[in-house]
């Protein structure tokens, strides 16, 4: 079985700087997807970001990158020139290849915009 | 406009009430999902329906019941819930190929209130 787990239940930044969110997980699959999903508070779940475990370089989308570190089970989520609307409820996800879309979820970070 | 659509939003049911949830998906998916979301814990995956045919229960308490008519419509059939079955019901749906998942789009939750 496959666990996901997010150390940070809150965090704070103000507009404009650098936040990062980490995240690790348990697996014995070598090739896996693993995910970063946005809950603002319409609730709506939205996709942030997507790394596939045999690519090495990391995903990046615009403000949005992580840091995949597959021998260390890591996969932190950097957001950069953070804006208001980032104030969300961020949630690490675990996909394996064989799996369908099946995701096991983290418990997920609150994340908090100052202006 | 989100390519899942939840109804209701909001419910508010007694323990001895029926009700169903209602999942549609725009987006020519070929699966569905059910998921849970409670406080202060990471989303349970609940059901599972590739190609219309049910592949996955999670050891869900037969409380709940899942219908899936076509690709394209999932419902949650409730009866004789409990106050801890008071959650964010998810829904989402992907495109599941031999080989290829992609990532899963998930509707807005329904939040059910059992009392």
């Amino acid at each position: 079985a496959q666990t996901v787990t997010q150390s940070q239940p809150e965090m704070s930044v103000q507009e404009a700087e650098t936040v990062t969110l980490s995240c690790t997980y348990d697996t014995s699959e070598n090739n896996y997807y693993l995910f970063w999903y946005k809950q603002p508070p319409s609730r709506q779940m939205i996709l942030v970001i997507r790394q596939e475990a045999y690519k090495q370089q990391n995903a990046t989308e615009n403000r949005f990158s992580v840091n995949f570190q597959k021998a260390a089970k890591s996969f932190s989520l950097k957001i950069s020139d953070s804006q208001l609307g980032d104030t969300a409820m961020y949630f690490c996800a675990f996909m394996r290849v064989t799996s369908g879309s099946r995701l096991t979820f983290g418990e997920g970070t609150q994340l908090t915009v100052n202006p | 406009e989100t390519g899942v659509t939840q109804t209701p939003r909001h419910l508010v049911m007694g323990m001895t009430n029926k009700k169903s949830l209602k999942c549609e998906q725009h987006l020519g998916h070929n699966a569905m999902y059910w998921y849970k979301q409670s406080a202060k814990k990471p989303l349970e995956l609940m059901f599972v329906y590739n190609f219309k045919e049910q592949t996955e229960n999670n050891s869900v308490p037969s409380r709940f019941s899942p219908e899936c008519p076509n690709s394209s419509h999932l419902f949650l059939h409730l009866h004789t819930l409990q106050p801890e079955d008071s959650a964010l019901y998810l829904c989402a749906s992907s495109q599941v190929l031999t080989g290829v998942n992609t990532e899963a789009f998930f509707g807005q939750g329904t939040r059910l209130t059992v009392v």
